[in-house]
């Protein structure tokens, strides 16, 4: 079976300080891979999709970006963190290839990040 | 654009209550609409999905009718516990190269014994 594992589960950094979240998936091939924040009061936001090793599509400009090195590793990042970035962070997979209307996306437990 | 409007929370309900959380949607093209459940300090996990109109996807006690006429997709539940207590999302997808798939708001449901 297909499981997503995302670490850390919480995390406290200083502004302008660096940020690496790593996600990934074991039990699937190719996945789809995605990436969203959920801040308080503001619902889910799509940040970044992956479709395969390298493709990254970004939703919403800011100051995060996201890397696929491997096939079921998925990486957000940042230089330098704004207190704007605390939300809480969630990875998800579909099954791999051409994004269909009427994929299921899994999660994972997600991680908690406070800027302070 | 696509877009998901649910109804404002939070909700309290007394164990055994009926349930009823609203959502409406727009849509460009054909969408396909999901209910997920985010239970306290967890990721978010699939509920029910329907594909087309007319459809009834059920999980759990949980249901809701794919509504082509009133762009609507409202998840019910005939009798809820206080293990339901949880933020419940709406959303859909018509994927066409652009946002894979777009989430309402959420609505927190909380059940009092």
């Amino acid at each position: 079976s297909q499981t997503i594992h995302q670490w850390p589960a919480t995390l406290v950094q200083p502004v302008g300080s660096p940020l690496s979240l790593e996600c990934t998936v074991e039990g699937t091939s190719n996945p789809n891979l995605y990436w969203y924040r959920q801040a308080a009061g503001r619902g889910l936001q799509l940040l970044f999709y992956s479709v395969g090793i390298g493709q990254i599509s970004s939703e919403v400009p800011q100051n995060l970006s996201a890397s696929r090195p491997q096939d079921r590793q998925f990486i957000l990042s940042s230089k330098k963190l704004l207190l704007s970035d605390s939300g809480f962070y969630l990875c998800a997979w579909s099954v791999g290839g051409v994004i269909s209307r009427t994929d299921t996306q899994y999660f994972g437990p997600g991680t908690r990040l406070t800027v302070l | 654009g696509n877009s998901v409007t649910q109804m404002e929370g939070p909700v309290t309900l007394s164990e055994e209550a009926f349930l009823t959380i609203n959502c409406t949607y727009t849509a460009t093209g054909y969408p396909s609409l999901f209910w997920y459940v985010q239970y306290p300090g967890e990721g978010l996990q699939l509920l029910l999905k329907a594909t087309k109109a007319d459809d009834k996807g059920s999980n759990k006690g949980f249901e809701a009718t794919y509504r082509k006429e009133t762009t609507s997709f409202h998840l019910e539940k005939g009798s809820v516990q206080v293990s339901d207590s949880a933020v419940y999302f709406c959303a859909l997808t018509t994927y066409s190269g652009n946002t894979p798939l777009v989430f309402g708001k959420g609505t927190r449901l909380s059940v009092i014994a």
